[in-house]
């Protein structure tokens, strides 16, 4: 079956600290995307990053960075120096089989 | 970039109506859009998968003759929930993928707020 399991309901923390969501998936299959999205307030799904299962290169993108381990099937994210503007809710979603599977998502509070 | 489309963002009837849901895709044709449901504080939950010109199948447990699909073109799918609920008010947003694309190339719309008094 596919899973994708976000244990952090929840995150507060103060501007500039760093912060790390985890996102843990389950899948059968050997060919599959994982994706990380933001949810403001306003419910617009904004598209942070996508990676291929056979790629597991971490990603760097400004304050942004995940790191895939596919050997403990992981897809974690992580905010360097958060700022207010990046609280917002975060769902790690897994491709599969042609759909999609969300997480519970992990609501970020970043606090000035 | 790609760009979907939702109106309206948000919507309020009364119970035992029905709403209408439009979901376009601004700048491309897209074959297959998909429908979501968002309660307050949880995840999204697939719906159904509408293609263009062909009936929409629909997740498990998913009324169809309650959650209406119609994708008549290739640049709009419409979800008409009849006869509506309270149990209704939620979050619907839409999906939509490129004709060319590779299937995991879905662009999301902004969602719509439906409330049912």
């Amino acid at each position: 079956a596919q899973k994708v399991t976000q244990a952090q309901t929840e995150i507060s923390v103060v501007e500039k600290e760093d912060v790390t969501l985890d996102c843990v998936y389950e899948t059968r299959d050997t060919t599959y995307y994982l994706f990380w999205y933001k949810q403001p307030p306003s419910g617009e799904l904004v598209f942070l990053i996508r990676r291929n299962s056979f790629d597991e290169q971490n990603e760097i993108s400004g304050r942004y960075s995940w790191n895939f381990q596919k050997s403990t099937s992981s897809f974690n994210f992580t905010i360097t120096a958060s700022q207010v503007v990046d609280s917002a809710v975060y769902f790690c979603a897994l491709y599969n089989f042609n759909k999609f599977y969300f997480g519970s998502g992990t609501k970020l509070n970043v606090k000035p | 970039g790609a760009v979907v489309s939702q109106h309206p963002s948000w919507v309020i009837c009364k119970s035992g109506t029905s709403v209408k849901i439009e979901c376009r895709s601004l700048d491309f044709q897209a074959t297959t859009m998909f429908w979501y449901r968002q309660f307050p504080k949880q995840s999204l939950m697939l719906m159904a998968t509408s293609n263009e010109g062909s009936k929409a199948t629909y997740e498990q447990g998913v009324e169809k003759d309650k959650f209406l699909i119609n994708h008549a073109s290739l640049t709009l799918s419409t979800l008409t929930v009849t006869s509506a609920h309270p149990e209704d008010s939620s979050f619907y947003i839409c999906s939509a993928r490129d004709r060319g694309a590779a299937n995991y190339e879905q662009y999301f719309g902004p969602g719509t707020r439906l409330t049912v008094t």
